[in-house]
């Protein structure tokens, strides 16, 4: 089966532009996650998502990032404006129903993101 | 949901060695998933271990859970170059709803 796709893979901006992210989880797979993984760290959960409902986005910084998932399948993270501190790698993983307590999360390649 | 703190922070073993990882976390959980990330195949789900189990096999990987010390472990034997990576603990409680909160993970190094 397809994995998790995410593009673009690499992304430059200046800091104060925008930028957005996209995710297509795995065929099937109700839930939805992006990490934001900055170098020498592990992942840090941004935003949950449960078909196209927010089931935890306590460490999304709200004023400048925003994730929608429409339709309940593909996915798109946005910073907007974008700091220095926000260079990092955006990772977006699927698992097929966490409320089926299907633990096991598939995740994409990643977009690293510079911010200069 | 809960950190896991992975140790050693780094590892430098030669081809055919064991390599042993430990994972600490603070509560009581309902599972603890490992998992690994290098550049070549990203970050994957390795094993799961509920917390009825005390151990299990897959492959090369053996992990072991201690929920009265709350700590895991993961041995990778027989190693190899491609298991050059960073493994990450993720310890899951279940009203944490598929939250998993990694550590700094371990970086292990295989020279051949």
């Amino acid at each position: 089966e397809a994995g998790v796709a995410q593009s673009p893979r690499y992304k430059i901006i200046e800091k104060r532009q925008s930028v957005a992210f996209w995710c297509n989880p795995i065929s099937g797979h109700a839930t939805l996650y992006w990490y934001q993984q900055i170098l020498g760290q592990g992942p840090k959960l941004l935003i949950q998502f449960q078909n196209n409902g927010v089931v935890d986005d306590s460490q999304l910084p709200k004023d400048r990032f925003s994730a929608e998932r429409l339709k309940g399948v593909d996915s798109t993270l946005k910073i907007q404006p974008a700091k220095l501190e926000d260079s990092a790698v955006y990772l977006c993983a699927s698992s097929l129903d966490v409320a089926q307590g299907t633990d096991t999360q598939y995740f994409g390649p990643g977009t690293r993101l510079t911010v200069l | 949901s809960q950190q896991g703190e992975e140790d050693p922070q780094a590892l430098s073993i030669q081809e055919g060695e064991n390599a042993t990882m430990n994972c600490s976390y603070k509560t009581s959980i309902n599972n603890l998933q490992w998992y690994r990330q290098n550049s070549g195949r990203g970050l994957v789900h390795l094993i799961l271990i509920r917390s009825n189990e005390r151990e299990k096999h897959s492959g090369r990987l053996r992990v072991t859970l201690d929920t009265s010390k709350k700590s895991s472990s993961l041995l990778i034997t027989a190693s190899r170059a491609a298991d050059t990576a960073s493994y990450f603990c993720a310890p899951m409680t279940t009203d944490s709803w598929g939250k998993l909160q990694f550590g700094a993970g371990t970086q292990v190094v295989v020279t051949p």
